[in-house]
């Protein structure tokens, strides 16, 4: 079974704080995602990877960054978390071998508030 | 750009009754279609996909959901309903980027809320 683990569950920073949330996946994934879950917003796209010290911006990049150091790896930081930062952060990574179907494999999240 | 429309946000069944949960995309050609389920305070889980073939698709837990092109949908369906069916569900479905690359568009999710 593909594994994907968060560093934390539940994270508590104060406004202006340098925020680090990692991610790790063990199934040799070449795609890896960070995602932003808010109520009646779904899921939406922060940053994506498709292979080592690659990026692409997604939907909402804006206060964000990403390290992908190595494949198993994908960083989210927040430079300094403000309280509409306050969600709850999904990883998820994907195959990139023919006949993958692009499914994406979920972590179990970390519920992030600043205060 | 692709959209998802996931109709209500929240579904009341009671336990043994049918669940349908709605999903629509805007793709015009035949795309990967998802549906997953998020149980309170965990990740993501992949209940079912739809890649090409068969237009039925059949689940995890029960459920199965059905393609059909004509009405650009992807509804979800479970016969009878559980207790243990309480959780939220999303759709999604396959994008490609300027680049090349493939991601996942999801729906803003449904509520499925099962009485006794």
């Amino acid at each position: 079974d593909v594994k994907v683990t968060q560093s934390s569950r539940y994270l508590v920073k104060r406004t202006g704080e340098k925020v680090f949330l990692e991610c790790v996946q063990d199934m040799d994934h070449e795609n890896m995602f960070w995602y932003r879950q808010d109520p009646g917003l779904g899921l939406r796209l922060i940053y994506f990877s498709y292979d080592v010290k690659m990026k692409e911006k997604g939907d909402i990049p804006e206060g964000y960054s990403v390290s992908r150091e190595k494949k198993e790896r994908f960083s989210l930081i927040l430079e300094s978390a403000s309280t509409n930062q306050t969600s709850m952060y999904l990883c998820a990574s994907s195959s990139s071998e023919a006949g993958s179907t692009d499914t994406q494999y979920f972590g179990p999240g970390t519920r992030l508030t600043v205060l | 750009a692709q959209s998802v429309t996931q109709l209500g946000s929240h579904v009341s069944v009671s336990e043994g009754a049918l669940v349908l949960l709605r999903c629509n995309y805007s793709s015009s050609v035949p795309p990967y279609l998802f549906w997953y389920v998020q149980y309170p305070n965990q990740g993501l889980q992949l209940l079912l996909k739809y890649t090409t073939g068969a237009t039925l698709v059949k689940g995890i837990n029960g459920f199965e959901a059905e393609f059909k092109k004509s009405e650009t949908s992807f509804h979800l369906t479970k016969p009878s309903a559980h207790m243990s069916d309480a959780a939220e569900y999303f759709c999604a479905v396959s994008e490609g980027t300027e680049a090349g690359f493939q991601n996942l568009v999801f729906g803003t999710g449904t509520r499925l809320l099962v009485s006794p």
